[in-house]
């Protein structure tokens, strides 16, 4: 079935380390895989995607790596802030233009 | 360039009633995508629409319909509200709609009492 698995579920880290969060997906088909970042009562923002066709790609202090074989992408922030802090949804498309998420990590940076 | 509006932002009904909920696309987007985010959940895709016409539905019940108009702006109607429809509503709007890409809104907040 269709399922995006997303791992940890909360995650705190100190100032200026670094964060990790890892995603699995089920559908073989899936080509597009956005990460978002969702502020308390505001809408996801997107802010870094990879497609099936590339492995890794870096924004700034982003990056983002997908396995195609094992179904799986990261998202790795470095050097966080305490502005970083936030929910953080994985998610993976499907056919007609869906995109299934994971259940999201909330993320701490404590400074 | 001004980007995914909704309206309301907040709104509450009671069981059996129906809602509607707006949605204005970013400038020169023609797809427009609706989610549904439970408390503590992550977004789960109501439907698509593409071209006035819906796209790609997800596992939600006909009482969930919804329009796209000639701008692009769209509306999501909900009949016969239950308790369980209690959620932030999201619109993402893509520029293409073949490559995926979707920038939300900020949502509506709808309480079912």
């Amino acid at each position: 079935g269709e399922n995006v698995e997303q791992h940890p579920s909360t995650l705190s880290v100190q100032e200026g380390d670094s964060a990790v969060i890892k995603c699995t997906y089920s559908d073989s088909a899936s080509n597009y895989f956005p990460w978002y970042k969702q502020e308390l009562g505001k809408g996801p923002q997107l802010i870094i995607d990879i497609r099936s066709n590339v492995g890794e790609k870096k924004d700034q202090r982003i990056a983002v790596t997908l396995n195609k074989t094992a179904k799986h992408f990261s998202l790795h922030i470095t050097e966080t802030q305490p502005e970083d802090s936030a929910v953080y949804f994985c998610a993976a498309s499907m056919q007609g233009g869906k995109l299934i998420f994971g259940q999201g990590t909330e993320l701490s940076v404590k400074p | 360039e001004t980007g995914v509006t909704q309206s309301p932002t907040h709104l509450i009904k009671t069981r059996g009633q129906q809602v509607t909920l707006r949605c204005s696309s970013q400038s020169g987007h023609n797809t427009v995508s609706w989610y549904q985010q439970a408390l503590g959940q992550g977004p789960q895709f109501i439907f698509q629409y593409y071209r006035e016409e819906e796209n790609g539905r997800g596992n939600f019940p006909p009482r969930f319909s919804g329009l796209q108009f000639p701008n692009y702006s769209s509306e999501l109607n909900v009949n016969a509200l239950e308790l369980d429809d209690s959620a932030l509503y999201l619109c993402a709007s893509s520029p293409v709609r073949q490559n995926n890409e979707q920038f939300f809104g900020p949502g509506t907040r709808l309480t079912v009492l």
